[in-house]
């Protein structure tokens, strides 16, 4: 069975100060991963995908990183307007669904 | 604007009270799908549609009825609502079916928060 788990559930960081959120997954053949943003009463909002261990994505403020075992969230100077929850998310071999993690719910102090 | 609307946002009913929850996507997606979110739970998947007429159970398809008569519409049914059914809920869609080989991403709507007493 198909599973992801995100860590740290929760991250208070001050603005300007860079950190990463880890999300480890097992799947039987790695079609995607998947990163969302969630903002407090609102859908998850899609930022990136990735395919294969060692590729990049960039985004502003924020660069989602794979490996064969998990995938990193880097944040670098941090806004207040980062503050939200980021989901994680895989979608495995002859899937038709994706499967998320809990999220980390980071909040940035100004 | 594309977007997936949901509707109510909020809705607060009794045990066995029949409901429905509307879906609707402006941008011709094949593919819906509903999730519920629950705290330490996460998301998770009630139901989906590959397109119009084939719908698919998901992970906790118990309690709930879907229909995808349109593509654009996929509405929600809770034929006979319980408390443990209280959740917020997300519709979703995407331009190809989900498992396809360059997969399009997930768009959800705003949710709808359901309380059932």
């Amino acid at each position: 069975e198909d599973q992801v788990t995100q860590s740290p559930e929760a991250l208070r960081l001050q603005e300007g100060e860079s950190s990463s959120l880890n999300c480890s997954y097992t799947v039987s053949g790695l079609r995607g991963l998947f990163w969302y943003r969630q903002d407090p009463g609102k859908g998850p909002e899609f930022l990136f995908t990735l395919y294969s261990a060692g590729e990049e994505k960039e985004k502003e403020r924020l660069k989602a990183t794979l490996t064969k075992k998990e995938s990193f969230l880097h944040i670098t100077a941090p806004k207040p307007e980062d503050s939200a929850t980021y989901l994680c998310a895989v979608l495995g071999a002859g899937a038709q669904k994706l499967v998320f993690g809990q999220g980390t719910r980071l909040t940035i102090n100004p | 604007e594309a977007q997936v609307t949901q509707n109510p946002r909020y809705l607060i009913t009794v045990t066995g009270k029949k409901l429905t929850v509307t879906c609707s996507q402006n941008m011709n997606h094949e593919y819906m799908s509903w999730y519920r979110q629950d705290p330490g739970l996460g998301l998770r998947q009630i139901y989906y549609s590959m397109n119009v007429e084939v719908t698919d159970k998901g992970d906790v398809p118990e309690g709930y009825k879907v229909s995808r008569k349109e593509k654009r519409n996929f509405p929600l049914i809770l034929e006979s609502p319980s408390p443990n059914q209280t959740s917020l809920y997300f519709c979703a869609s995407s331009l190809r079916p989900t498992g396809s080989l360059f997969d399009s991403p997930l768009h959800f709507g705003n949710g709808t928060r359901l309380t059932v007493t």
